[in-house]
């Protein structure tokens, strides 16, 4: 079975300083991936897919990137957060076009 | 282009009343559907899936969903809500090829004891 695992659960901090959250899938090769961000009380937007090693597409400029290091791996960063980058954050991959499977999340908090 | 709207920002019931929760898409091809659930600080967990065939699909805890391509919808429902079933329900579209996946804002659901 293919898991999904989202690292770190949650996050304070601060304004100005560098991030890194981190979404690893067991069990399932070649995966299409995506970064999913919610504001508190916000809809879920896509921030950012891949379907391949190496290779990452932006849906939504929010001053953070995101790579593909390895075929299991996908990494969500940026050298300077701002308090707009709070929220909820989801990884999570899909099977073609069929369902999605996400993560439990990491909660940021920018203060 | 495609969306997904959910009318209907806040809803409640109250405990063993029947329920429907609203979704209607926009998409010109043949659209994949799902309702996702999600508790509070948790992710989200996949409630039933629409792929073609019978427009009833049957999901998890008593929930179902009605495909009606000529209304562009995917009506959510459940005979009898339980206080656990408070939380947001999001609408899903997947279409478009391997980046789409589209969400509705969400409906939050509260059971009335």
């Amino acid at each position: 079975a293919q898991t999904i695992h989202q690292w770190p659960v949650a996050e304070i901090k601060a304004v100005g300083s560098p991030l890194s959250l981190g979404c690893t899938i067991k069990g399932k090769s070649s995966p299409n991936l995506y970064w999913y961000w919610q504001a508190t009380g916000g809809t879920l937007q896509q921030l950012f897919y891949s379907i391949t090693v190496g290779q990452v597409e932006s849906v939504v400029q929010l001053n953070l990137s995101a790579s593909r290091p390895k075929d299991d791996q996908f990494i969500l960063s940026t050298e300077k957060l701002l308090l707009s980058h709070s929220g909820f954050y989801l990884c999570a991959w899909r099977r073609g076009r069929r369902e999605v499977f996400f993560g439990k999340g990491t909660r940021l908090t920018v203060v | 282009a495609q969306s997904v709207t959910q009318p209907d920002a806040r809803v409640t019931v109250s405990e063993g009343a029947s329920l429907q929760l609203r979704c209607k898409y926009s998409y010109s091809g043949t659209p994949y559907l799902f309702w996702y659930v999600q508790y509070p600080r948790q992710g989200l967990q996949l409630l039933l899936k629409y792929y073609s065939g019978d427009p009833v699909v049957q999901g998890v805890n008593g929930f179902e969903a009605e495909f009606s391509k000529s209304n562009s919808s995917f009506h959510l429902r459940k005979a009898s809500v339980h206080w656990s079933d408070s939380a947001v329900y999001l609408c899903v579209l997947s279409a478009g090829g391997n980046e789409k996946v589209t969400f509705g804002a969400g409906t939050k659901l509260t059971i009335k004891p």
